[in-house]
């Protein structure tokens, strides 16, 4: 069955760029959607359709996807970007099922 | 403004009944599917199946059809329900808005969370 794999943290200095990868087989002919999610809260969607940002979210958050790998990419990172970050695909195989990555937990030093 | 609120029991012994309900406030129930996922402690995501307003549901294959999604229209209300939890089934549970068909996308709108623990 599909399987979308993230590393489990990453870490990253105030002001510098985070880049967290979401990896998946053939992922390149998928749509990916970004989830942001704090401790004790529902996520939020951060990025739709690979690299669209829906209303609200900061331009400081963008998406990239390349061969079989979709990145979030979060410029000048602040204290309040701390958080777990989530990828997921539709998954339109033989299964018909949404598939989301493991998590990634970011840290700000 | 869209607005999703769900409740039910937090607290089940093995082998008891759960059972969640999701209000939908402020969006158009028949335009959208509508969906559950749950997230055990310190874990990720995991998508257990949608609901559309016609009562249309598609499951999560990996759960293997051990829960039922159903809906009450006229309430603009859905509900999950699993039998004989286990405490493998320990975990923070969700309802969100999901895909517009034929659209196949992502989760726009998230209910609070419901904290389901289950414990002898």
């Amino acid at each position: 069955s599909f399987e979308l794999t993230q590393p489990p943290s990453a870490s990253v200095a105030p002001g510098k760029t985070a880049r967290i990868t979401c990896g998946g087989n053939n992922i390149g002919t998928k749509s990916v959607h970004w989830y942001q999610q704090k401790p004790g809260q529902a996520p939020v969607l951060v990025v739709r359709y690979d690299s669209d940002r829906p209303s609200g979210i900061p331009d400081r958050f963008s998406g990239s996807k390349s061969g079989n790998t979709a990145t979030l990419t979060i410029s000048r990172v602040e204290a309040g970007d701390e958080a777990d970050y989530h990828c997921q695909v539709w998954d339109s195989g033989s299964d018909h099922r949404v598939v989301f990555g493991g998590g990634t937990k970011l840290t700000v030093l | 403004q869209v607005q999703l609120q769900q409740w039910g029991a937090g607290l089940l012994r093995p082998s008891e009944t759960l059972s969640l309900t999701c209000a939908v406030y402020g969006a158009s129930f028949s335009d959208n599917y509508w969906s559950w996922i749950r997230q055990p402690p310190g874990k990720g995501l995991e998508w257990i199946g949608e609901i559309n307003h016609s009562g249309t549901t598609n499951y999560n294959p990996s759960l293997k059809s051990r829960f039922t999604i159903s809906v009450d229209t006229s309430k603009n209300q859905f509900s999950l329900k699993l039998n004989s939890v286990t405490a493998a089934d320990t975990a923070v549970y969700f309802c969100a808005r999901g895909r517009r068909p034929p659209q196949r996308d992502y989760f726009d709108y998230w209910g609070q969370g419901t904290l389901v623990t289950v414990s002898s």
